[in-house]
């Protein structure tokens, strides 16, 4: 299909480890957006680029935390030292325009990867 | 403060009751909002948006939201639920005050329907 495509849809780990999680969006969507969902909560903001550039990094909770998105297509989002409550689905989206302007606002989700930190 | 609130974490109604599920948001600035579903196991998906044209909005799957800006809301209806409807219902912003063009989610109400 040619949704958003989200790998690995499950990773464990062990605390302290390094992780990568990776996102393809739709093809010739130029923004491209990356949100934690905790269990039983609403997905959280990570950071939001613009093709190549990180727009908006604010949502990142600290800089264990980094992505890159170096081609203006696919995305990666790394995380160093993992802890256990870095825990979570990690959602990645994709949109049309970026949202710069006044844009629709709609977004493409991905399915998510489970990260579980023991 | 949160710029996005949705009230009741569940809601279980009937097959063929209506289906009412609340959200109010909390900005100087009338913003763009937003409704997504969430199926098990699978991504979010939009439902319906407003972005500042018609105050009622009519979405997929017979769903409708009505935009009230002397209330601050965004409530999400359905006259008739289907037992496909049982999901998660997010209701989101765009904050059109602020520099941030992401959306900001609400924490979610699950919908069960009972048969």
């Amino acid at each position: 299909g040619a949704g958003v495509s989200q790998t690995p849809s499950n990773k464990v780990t062990e605390k302290g480890k390094y992780v990568e999680l990776r996102c393809d969006p739709i093809s010739g969507h130029t923004a491209l957006y990356w949100y934690r969902q905790s269990l039983g909560q609403g997905p959280e903001f990570l950071i939001y680029f613009q093709g190549t550039g990180a727009a908006d990094d604010s949502g990142l909770p600290n800089d264990r935390f980094f992505a890159v998105r170096p081609e203006g297509s696919v995305s990666t989002l790394k995380i160093q030292r993992t802890e256990r409550g870095d825990s979570a689905v990690y959602l990645c989206a994709s949109s049309t325009n970026g949202l710069a302007g006044v844009g629709t606002g709609e977004l493409f989700f991905g399915e998510g990867s489970r990260l579980t930190v023991l | 403060a949160q710029s996005v609130t949705q009230l009741g974490s569940h809601v279980s109604v009937s097959e063929g009751a209506l289906v009412l599920l609340r959200c109010n948001y909390s900005s100087s600035v009338p913003p763009y909002l937003f409704w997504y579903v969430q199926y098990p196991n699978q991504g979010l998906q939009l439902l319906l948006k407003y972005t500042s044209a018609a105050t009622l909005v009519k979405g997929i799957n017979g769903f409708e939201a009505e935009f009230k800006k002397s209330e601050t809301s965004f409530h999400l209806t359905k006259p008739s639920a289907h037992m496909s409807d049982a999901a998660e219902y997010f209701c989101a912003v765009m904050l059109l005050d602020t520099g941030r063009r992401a959306l900001t989610f609400g924490s979610g109400t699950r919908l069960q329907v009972q048969p």
